[in-house]
């Protein structure tokens, strides 16, 4: 069975810090992997995907994430934070389009104080 | 361009109740999936329809279903309303062919069962 973890369900970083949110996922195949991103009272907007095509994948506002298969893992970064950044990340991985069912890892609350 | 759209934002209902929600994919997108977000239980695959059908659901009971309009858009029932079904509703879209897998979700709708 798939599974995604996220490490950390909290992580707080100073603006101008580099972001780190960790991903780990369980897959007997080649997955496709997603991360998006939740502000408060909204629904979860895309940030970046990796579909087998680049290891190294830039999404939208200054994140990306790096395909390591022999860690099994889909960290997320991003050089330096912003106050906007603040909100909260999920990883999501999908063996295939046949079942049509993201697996949501738990989530992880970014804070960036000033 | 504009985004899956879900209707209504907010609802409140009381047990024993039966609620609709809504839910219109981006232009072009035939598959519709809906998934539940419940404090505590994290983002919960709950089911998808494509081409007017559903393909595939999630450990869900029931009482929850839904269907897919000629149009793409999608219904989501809950009949017999427990408390446990308080939570943010999403919906997403994905095209049908090259890009399948990423699902673009809609901004949510929450339901407070009293």
């Amino acid at each position: 069975a798939q599974s995604v973890t996220q490490l950390g369900s909290h992580v707080s970083v100073s603006e101008g810090a580099l972001v780190l949110l960790r991903c780990n996922y369980s897959s007997s195949v080649p997955p496709y992997l997603f991360w998006y991103v939740q502000y408060p009272n909204q629904g979860l907007q895309l940030l970046l995907k990796y579909t087998s095509a680049a290891t190294l994948v830039k999404g939208i506002n200054g994140f990306e994430a790096e395909f390591k298969k022999s860690e099994t893992s889909f960290h997320l970064t991003k050089p330096s934070a912003h106050m906007s950044d603040a909100a909260e990340y999920f990883c999501a991985v999908s063996r295939s389009s046949n079942t049509g069912k993201l697996i949501f890892g738990q989530g992880t609350t970014l804070q960036v104080k000033p | 361009e504009a985004g899956v759209t879900q209707s209504p934002t907010h609802l409140i209902k009381t047990r024993g109740q039966q609620v609709t929600l809504r839910c219109s994919p981006i232009s072009g997108h035939t598959s519709v999936y809906w998934y539940q977000q419940a404090l505590g239980l994290g983002l919960q695959f709950l089911l998808w329809y494509d081409e007017g059908e559903e393909r595939n659901r999630g450990n869900f009971p029931p009482r929850f279903s839904g269907r897919q309009f000629p149009n793409y858009s999608s219904e989501l029932n809950v009949n017999a309303l427990e408390l446990e079904d308080s939570a943010l509703y999403l919906c997403a879209s994905s095209i049908s062919d090259l890009d399948r897998e990423t699902q673009y979700f809609g901004p949510g709708t929450r339901l407070l069962v009293l």
